[in-house]
C-alpha cells in the first residue's frame, strides 16, 4: 500500500538559507500534519491542513510557512534557517473523521 | 492540553527477557492510542493501534493494552531480541488528529 512520501530524505543548508520540504499524503487522505523532532526530543506538532486550508497551528516559527496544494501534497517552507532548525521533519496524513494517521519517513535537515 | 508521559526513559535488558513499557496520558477522552518504533535517525514505524473501545491489541511478540479510565497504556514485548533495540513512542491524537507524543523509552536488548 502507498505510504506518506517525503522529499528530500536529507537536506543540508547553511545558516540564513531557505529550505522547502515536500510531503505527498496517502491517496484520498485530505489532511496533512507537519512535526519537528529535534535531537533526543519527541516530535512536536507544527501545523496541519485540511482540504487545503490551515486547520491547526502548533509551535511553528514565524520564519516557517506551509501550504497544501490542490493535489493535497504539502510543502513546508523554511526561511532564514538557524542552527537550531536542524531536526527531523515528519509529515503525516489522515482522512478526516478516522482519527488515524500515517507518518512519512521524515526529512533530516541539517543547518551548518 | 494532552500530556503524554513514558517510563522508563531508558531500559536495558538481556536477550530473551520479557519487558513492559509504560505510557500515561492526562486526558482520558481519547479516540485511540498508537505505539511507534523509531530507530536512531530514522522515521516512525507504527507498531500497534488501539481504538478507545478496545482493551488490547496483539501483533506477534507485541501486546499493547489500554486502560482509558486510568489514562494508561502498556506495551509488552515478549522474548526480546537485539533487533528490538530502538526508541518506542506512544502517541494519542486529539479531535483534529494532531498527535501528542510521549518522550519515548529507549530500549537496548543485550545479546
Amino acid at each position: 500500500a502507498a505510504g506518506v512520501i517525503q522529499s528530500p530524505r536529507h537536506l543540508i543548508k547553511e545558516k540564513r538559507e531557505t529550505a522547502t520540504l515536500k510531503c505527498y499524503p496517502i491517496p484520498r487522505h485530505d489532511t496533512v500534519y507537519w512535526y519537528q523532532q529535534g535531537p533526543g526530543q519527541d516530535p512536536q506538532f507544527l501545523i496541519s491542513f485540511y482540504e487545503k486550508m490551515q486547520s491547526d497551528k502548533g509551535s511553528i516559527p514565524d520564519r516557517f510557512s506551509a501550504q497544501q496544494f490542490s493535489d493535497y501534497h504539502s510543502e513546508l517552507n523554511m526561511s532564514s534557517l538557524e542552527l537550531g532548525d536542524s531536526a527531523l521533519y515528519f509529515c503525516a496524513s489522515s482522512l478526516v473523521g478516522t482519527n488515524l494517521g500515517s507518518f512519512g519517513s521524515g526529512t533530516r535537515l541539517t543547518v551548518v | 492540553k494532552q500530556e503524554v508521559t513514558q517510563i522508563p526513559a531508558a531500559l536495558s535488558v538481556p536477550e530473551g527477557e520479557n519487558l513492559v513499557l509504560n505510557c500515561s496520558f492526562t486526558d482520558s477522552a481519547i479516540y485511540n492510542l498508537q505505539w511507534f518504533r523509531q530507530d536512531p535517525g530514522k522515521g516512525l514505524t507504527s507498531l500497534l493501534l488501539i481504538q478507545s473501545s478496545q482493551r488490547e491489541q496483539t501483533s506477534g511478540r507485541l501486546n499493547a493494552s489500554l486502560d482509558k479510565s486510568s489514562g494508561r497504556s502498556t506495551l509488552y514485548i515478549a522474548a526480546s531480541q537485539p533487533g528490538d533495540s530502538a526508541t518506542y513512542l506512544c502517541a494519542v491524537p486529539n479531535t483534529g488528529n494532531q498527535f501528542y507524543f510521549g518522550t519515548g523509552t529507549s530500549l537496548t536488548v543485550i545479546p
